[in-house]
């Protein structure tokens, strides 16, 4: 089964940084593109970042461009964002996802992990 | 504000159909081959339901299909049943910055 954890999330002052971490199984890792995505509670979803399978493509979202930064470790079968500057705006659930057939369509999604940016 | 537009909520009672849609512009549903929707229960991530336009992955049922004209997408749901009450995103491939743009969701209520 194809699973997806995420974790890493917590409680952060404006300004400050946070690492992202996300945990694939059940499927041949390096072969997919992996997705960021966030979502405000109560909101809608928001595409942040995506990386290729061997980590050496990468693009972001105008709002984190510059202050985010998607990487892959394929040895561990681990997702990252490192999340710099962060701003109050940023506060959301992110989800990590796995890329379904193109790089525009995810499929599975982990369950979440909640990132909170205090001013 | 989101970059595609959707119906705040829809309803409908169990067994019949209903159909949600999502109009964005021509830099992204109307020039785009990369229109996704997704179905998510509260507290919990999305699921997929259809990608490409009209695609269904294997496993989600055939009560779900997909569609679009112009700049507008949609999603029909028929049979309607109790656990199809969720919110439904659409997604499109975004031209103008090579990412994917959402809906800011739809809240399906089976009466």
């Amino acid at each position: 089964e194809v699973q997806l954890v995420e974790s890493g999330g917590g409680l952060v002052q404006s300004g400050g940084s946070l690492r992202l971490s996300c945990a694939a199984s059940g499927f041949t890792f390096v072969n997919y593109w992996m997705h960021w995505v966030r979502q405000v509670p109560g909101k809608g979803l928001v595409w942040v970042s995506r990386v290729n399978g061997d980590g050496t493509s990468t693009t972001y979202a105008d709002s984190v461009k510059g202050r985010f930064t998607i990487s892959r470790d394929n040895a561990k079968n681990t997702l990252y964002l490192q999340m710099r500057s962060l701003r109050a705006e940023d506060t959301a659930v992110y989800y990590c996802a796995k890329s379904l057939k193109s790089l525009y369509d995810f499929s599975p999604w982990g369950q979440g992990t909640v990132v909170t940016v205090s001013s | 504000q989101s970059a595609l537009t959707q119906p705040a909520s829809v309803s409908g009672s169990p067994g019949q159909s209903i159909t949600i849609s999502c109009t964005g512009t021509s830099s992204d549903v109307g020039t785009s081959d990369y229109v996704s929707w997704y179905q998510q229960h509260p507290g919990k991530g999305p699921k997929v339901l259809i990608h490409e336009v009209n695609n269904r992955p294997s496993g989600v049922s055939n009560r779900f299909s997909g569609s679009k004209s112009g700049n507008t997408a949609s999603l029909t749901i028929s049979g309607l049943q109790a656990e199809d009450e969720a919110d439904y995103y659409c997604s499109s491939y975004a031209s103008t910055t090579s990412g994917v743009v959402f809906g800011g969701g739809t809240k399906l209520t089976v009466l």
